[in-house]
């Protein structure tokens, strides 16, 4: 079955260090997305991308960079990791034939 | 810009009550609205979704949501609640197809029995 999957799941990293969470999906889809999620503030968008070598940045991107080499990848970079970027991060495709997001299971990254 | 409102941050209601969630977004057009549903410790799954045509939209487990352009909303509808319902519900919006969706703040729904 086609899925899309998240890595690490938990990560525990000093603030200043570059962290990269991985995304990887077997859809086949163009349109990647990656959300954060924190308490009463939903989902919001950090990046996301229509396409290989295609990035856009989303509501919520400073300190956070993707990029798109091919279909099935878009992994999500701290640059210089900070306390404020504590969440949890899910990564997204959407089917066109559908119109819906499907959701990897998040990573929950924790900066000290 | 698009806006997505969910009012109530947790509801309560018991088990074998009827639920309903309210959303309200902000967008000029015909909007692409979508519930999804999150379980602790696990990702969101859809659980229904209006385009276009009939504004009444059924989905899996039971649930329902009811688009009404005059009121910008999109409420999410259960006639009977299971404990297993219990969950964070959230209301998003496309202003178009296959684009990126806005989400609201979530609803914490909890379950009594």
């Amino acid at each position: 079955d086609a899925e899309i999957t998240q890595s690490p799941r938990h990560k525990i990293t000093e603030t200043g260090r570059q962290v990269t969470l991985a995304c990887h999906q077997t859809w086949n889809h163009n349109n990647m997305f990656w959300y954060r999620q924190d308490l009463g503030h939903g989902l919001r968008l950090i990046h996301y991308s229509y396409g290989v070598q295609d990035t856009n940045k989303g509501e919520v991107s400073d300190g956070y960079s993707v990029s798109r080499s091919n279909t099935e990848d878009l992994p999500l970079t701290l640059e210089s990791a900070a306390s404020s970027q504590t969440s949890v991060y899910f990564c997204a495709s959407m089917g066109l034939a559908t119109g819906e997001l499907f959701f990897g299971e998040g990573s929950r990254l924790t900066v000290l | 810009a698009q806006s997505v409102t969910q009012p109530d941050i947790h509801i309560t209601v018991s088990e074998g009550a009827s639920l309903e969630l309210r959303c309200n977004y902000s967008y000029g057009a015909t909007p692409y609205l979508f519930w999804y549903v999150q379980s602790p410790g696990q990702g969101l799954q859809l659980l229904l979704k209006y385009f276009s045509g009939d504004t009444l939209v059924q989905g899996i487990k039971g649930f329902e949501a009811e688009f009404k352009r005059s009121q910008s909303s999109f409420n999410l509808r259960k006639p009977s609640v299971h404990w297993s319902d219990a969950a964070e519900y959230f209301c998003a919006v496309g202003e178009e197809y296959g684009n990126k969706l806005v989400f609201g703040a979530g609803t914490i729904l909890r379950v009594k029995s």
